[in-house]
């Protein structure tokens, strides 16, 4: 099924950790984000991508790092995780200035 | 202040009950505007647009009043499958990205 996929579903880190959440997308978007979700915060966007080959800050970019791999696929990179990153991590892709997103299910992290 | 502010709820209503949620924006630039819906521990979906005309899709209608900046969701006979997070967002015309507000929850019972 078309759609955008994120892996893992869920992850635990020890503080000062390092991983790389993974997303692809098949529905042919050029533009890609990533999210996250924090209790009574509501989806903040740490980084995204407007087409292959840029990448841009979001409202939340501090800590973070991200690739734009290809048309497809749009990584995030944790380099030194800290609790304060535990959250819900969405992706997202859609055509450029949409208001149409669509989301993969999400990466539940708790970095501990 | 937040770009775009919600009421968290809950709203707790019973089966056929109608209710309406309201959202305001802070940023007179923005373009477009939607309703978003998000399932316990799921990922948002599109839920439907917002136009300026007011716009209807079976048991919801959403309105907006760019005078105020508010925007608004109605949704009448409800069902016990209506029970999620609605979420209020805007493209804003500074970015060209979407900004979410925080959601309201509804928990409709039998």
């Amino acid at each position: 099924n078309a759609g955008v996929t994120q892996t893992p579903k869920f992850q635990v880190l020890k503080t000062g950790q390092s991983m790389t959440l993974q997303c692809a997308q098949d529905m042919n978007h050029n533009s890609m984000y990533w999210y996250r979700q924090d209790p009574g915060m509501g989806l903040r966007l740490i980084y995204y991508s407007a087409s292959e080959g840029t990448t841009d800050k979001g409202e939340v970019p501090n800590g973070y790092n991200v690739s734009r791999l290809n048309k497809r696929e749009f990584s995030l990179r944790l380099e030194s995780a800290a609790p304060s990153q535990t959250s819900v991590y969405f992706c997202a892709s859609s055509y450029p200035g949409q208001g149409s997103y669509t989301f993969g299910s999400g990466t539940r992290l708790t970095v501990v | 202040r937040k770009e775009v502010e919600q009421d968290p709820g809950p709203f707790n209503v019973p089966e056929g009950a109608t209710v309406a949620f309201n959202c305001t924006y802070s940023n007179s630039a923005s373009q477009s505007f939607f309703w978003y819906r998000q399932d316990c521990r799921k990922e948002p979906k599109l839920l439907m647009s917002v136009y300026s005309s007011g716009n209807e899709d079976g048991r919801f209608t959403a309105q907006l009043n760019r005078a105020s900046q508010y925007i608004s969701l109605l949704i009448r006979d409800s069902k016990l499958s209506d029970s999620a997070t609605y979420l209020c967002v805007v493209l804003s015309g500074n970015t060209g990205k979407l900004i979410f507000g925080q959601g309201t929850t509804l928990q409709v019972k039998p």
